[in-house]
């Protein structure tokens, strides 16, 4: 089975510094896909970034890149300059299956970053 | 578009009520979801949908119950509420991310349910 671990409960960091989350993976599958949500205290969850096993390069989104490496399992969020509204909870998930558009998500527990002014 | 909306927003049962939390979403996505997200915890699969008419059991299905009649409605259904149904619920529906080539799970804005 899939699992998604994440072993930072809690993160801290100054405005404008950069910061690393870190989550590691379990699966046998070939192909799969990784993916970081953002849940700021108002609880939605936004959708960051996302990165497939098959992608040679590292995925990128503004602010926000993916550390891929698919030897090690792990798939780490950074965060360049971070900003006062970065304080958050971040999962990182892992589809379980995939065809035709269907995801099945398996969430890690979690990283509570708090940004200092 | 709204996207997808969930209500109620908070609710409280007493143990042994009913009820139904909505969710409902006008992007025409065929793949919709049901999470629960326990305090401390990342989200686990209820349910799932890939159309209408089409439902299927995820990580933690008991106590719950589904339907799936039109492309926009995907009710949760609590028949005993018990103490250990206090959670907040999300739905979701997927859509294509053009950018990231993903196929991306986009969520309602939560449902926090309380059972004393």
């Amino acid at each position: 089975a899939q699992k998604i671990t994440q072993t930072q409960p809690g993160m801290f960091v100054q405005e404008k510094e950069a910061v690393t989350l870190d989550c590691t993976y379990d699966t046998s599958d070939q192909s799969y896909g990784l993916f970081w949500y953002k849940q700021p205290s108002s609880g939605e969850m936004i959708f960051l970034i996302y990165q497939g096993s098959y992608d040679e390069q590292n995925a990128t989104e503004g602010r926000y890149s993916l550390n891929f490496q698919k030897a090690r399992k792990s798939a780490n969020l950074v965060i360049s300059a971070s900003q006062l509204g970065d304080s958050a909870m971040y999962f990182c998930a892992m589809r379980e299956s995939s065809f035709a558009g269907f995801q099945k998500l398996v969430f890690g527990t979690g990283t509570r970053l708090l940004v200092s002014p | 578009n709204a996207g997808v909306t969930q209500t109620p927003k908070f609710r409280i049962l007493k143990i042994g009520q009913s009820m139904t939390l909505q969710c409902t979403q006008d992007m025409n996505h065929n793949y919709m979801y049901w999470y629960r997200q326990d305090p401390g915890m990342g989200l686990k699969l209820i349910y799932y949908s890939v159309g209408a008419g089409i439902t299927d059991k995820g990580e933690v299905p008991n106590g719950y119950n589904v339907s799936r009649s039109t492309t926009e409605d995907f009710p949760l259904r609590l028949e005993l509420a018990a103490p250990s149904q206090t959670s907040v619920y999300f739905c979701a529906s997927s859509y294509w991310d053009k950018g990231s080539g993903a196929n991306v799970l986009t969520f309602g804005a939560g449902s926090r349910l309380t059972v004393l």
